[in-house]
């Protein structure tokens, strides 16, 4: 199996600043035949599902806020959020699709300063 | 828009089967550009992927390892719906549960509203 390894666990940023959070895959997740990584980033907030924000490794979803945005290629991935909201204090997590059994992230949980 | 509506039981003895519901609307059980998920999240376990229905001129899956011997999805054509059963439950089992939309390339884009399933006699 694809091990996701997330870091760091939690994540304290103030309103407006910047927030990173990376992920590592045991092996990589680009495939060959479209050059196009197989990682998503999804955000969970209580009593709900997650909600898939970033695909392909860094193309945001329809209706997702331009100040997301995820970056990586081959192990290596990592999703900024630019200037922190209210709204985005949630639990991130990195999911690799590139072949079963798919695998996530241990998750990284994000809060207000 | 794509909506997946879980139901099924919440509490589950032990030994027992563990069987959830998924109705999809607003896409098709048996397109050819999705495939119907089955995932779990605990707090000892974090997310898990449990396995997969397709179609892609016949019926195929896919499950995970770890439970691999206990699982069967499947795929309900005449009401637009996929099935999950686990079989031989333990405690560890229990978990919200989720139904999803695998729409590869693009990743797992549609979930259900999750079902916390408690296995305990």
């Amino acid at each position: 199996d694809i091990v996701m390894t997330q870091s760091p666990d939690s994540l304290a940023v103030s309103l407006g600043e910047r927030a990173t959070i990376n992920c590592k895959s045991s092996q990589s997740v680009l495939y060959s035949s479209n050059n196009k990584n197989y990682l998503a980033w999804y955000q969970q907030k209580p009593g709900q599902p997650p909600k898939l924000l970033i695909y392909w490794a860094s193309t945001r979803e329809s209706g997702v806020p331009d100040r997301f945005s995820g970056s990586g290629s081959g192990t290596d991935f990592t999703l900024t959020i630019s200037s922190l909201q209210a709204e985005d204090v949630a639990v991130y997590y990195c999911h690799q699709y590139y072949s079963p059994p798919y695998t996530f992230g241990q998750g990284t949980n994000l809060e207000i300063k | 828009q794509v909506q997946l509506q879980q139901s099924g039981p919440g509490l589950v003895k032990p030994s027992q089967t563990l069987s959830l519901t998924c109705v999809i609307s607003g896409d098709s059980v048996s397109t050819n550009s999705a495939a119907w998920s089955w995932i779990r999240q605990s707090p000892s376990r974090g997310l898990e992927w449990l396995g997969r229905t397709y179609y892609r001129s016949k019926w195929y899956n896919d499950y995970a390892v770890s439970v691999k011997s206990r699982i069967t999805i499947n795929p309900d054509t005449s009401k637009n719906q996929f099935s999950l059963q686990l079989n031989s439950v333990t405690p560890e089992d229990t978990a919200v549960y989720y139904c999803a939309r695998d729409r590869r390339p693009f990743g797992i884009d549609y979930w259900g509203q999750g079902t916390l399933v408690t296995v305990s006699s």
